[in-house]
């Protein structure tokens, strides 16, 4: 079975461009989360998708962040405009539903973000 | 404010000692779990906690959850150069949310053969 993929691996762009991250779950998993870890800090949570719906974005930082979830698979994060803050990895995970078996959440490899 | 201290951050010892990994809080979690993290990888689950007080072993890893839930450690005993990596802990509140989860900082731990 596929693990949560993420892409790009890295992405490096310039102050003021745009940048669209993307996460692959794992098939069947309804649960999906986006984290970011920036420079020295601890990996902190940005967003809950409930298969299509968002259920917690709480996390975000502010509205130059938007996520996707069309048809509840993949999901998209995108920066628009990308500021020198946003810098860091940012991780995607994804769980099963409580009473549909184990609820770990299983983390893609992260895609690290650069701005410069 | 960081909700979960986790000590210490940085940790070098020679293959065989042992080591514990703290992680502190002032709150209460409903569960909490430990990942381990290798460069270029996302974390990976080693273990969750649920009940105060729970023990939990893994080969030569044990886990323990602080009777009040709101801190745990991570004690490693005769330390090998393969545990070499990045320890998270990480606290989930609710019981239907364990995916949305505050994360200590981490500590790196280095094995020296």
């Amino acid at each position: 079975e596929a693990g949560v993929t993420q892409f790009p691996s890295h992405s490096v762009i310039e102050k003021g461009q745009t940048v669209t991250l993307r996460c692959d779950p794992i098939s069947g998993h309804d649960n999906l989360y986006w984290y970011r870890r920036v420079m020295g800090k601890e990996i902190k949570f940005l967003l809950h998708f409930v298969k299509e719906s968002k259920q917690d974005e709480s996390g975000m930082p502010n509205n130059r962040f938007l996520a996707e979830r069309t048809g509840g698979t993949y999901s998209t994060l995108k920066v628009q405009p990308a500021e020198l803050e946003d810098s860091g990895v940012y991780f995607c995970a994804s769980s099963r539903s409580l009473g549909e078996g184990d609820t770990e959440a299983f983390f893609g490899q992260g895609t690290r973000l650069t701005v410069v | 404010t960081q909700l979960l201290e986790q000590s210490p951050q940085f940790l070098s010892i020679q293959e065989g000692e042992n080591l514990t990994v703290y992680c502190n809080s002032s709150s209460v979690f409903s569960s909490l779990q430990w990942y381990r993290q290798e460069p270029g990888e996302g974390p990976v689950l080693l273990v969750t906690v649920v009940t105060g007080g729970e023990v939990k072993k893994l080969k030569r890893l044990t886990f323990q959850f602080g009777d009040a839930r709101k801190d745990s450690s991570l004690h490693i005993t005769a330390a090998q150069p393969g545990d070499t990596g990045l320890y998270l802990c990480a606290g989930a509140r609710g019981s239907s949310n364990t995916g949305k989860l505050i994360f200590g900082q981490g500590t790196t731990l280095q094995v020296k053969p």
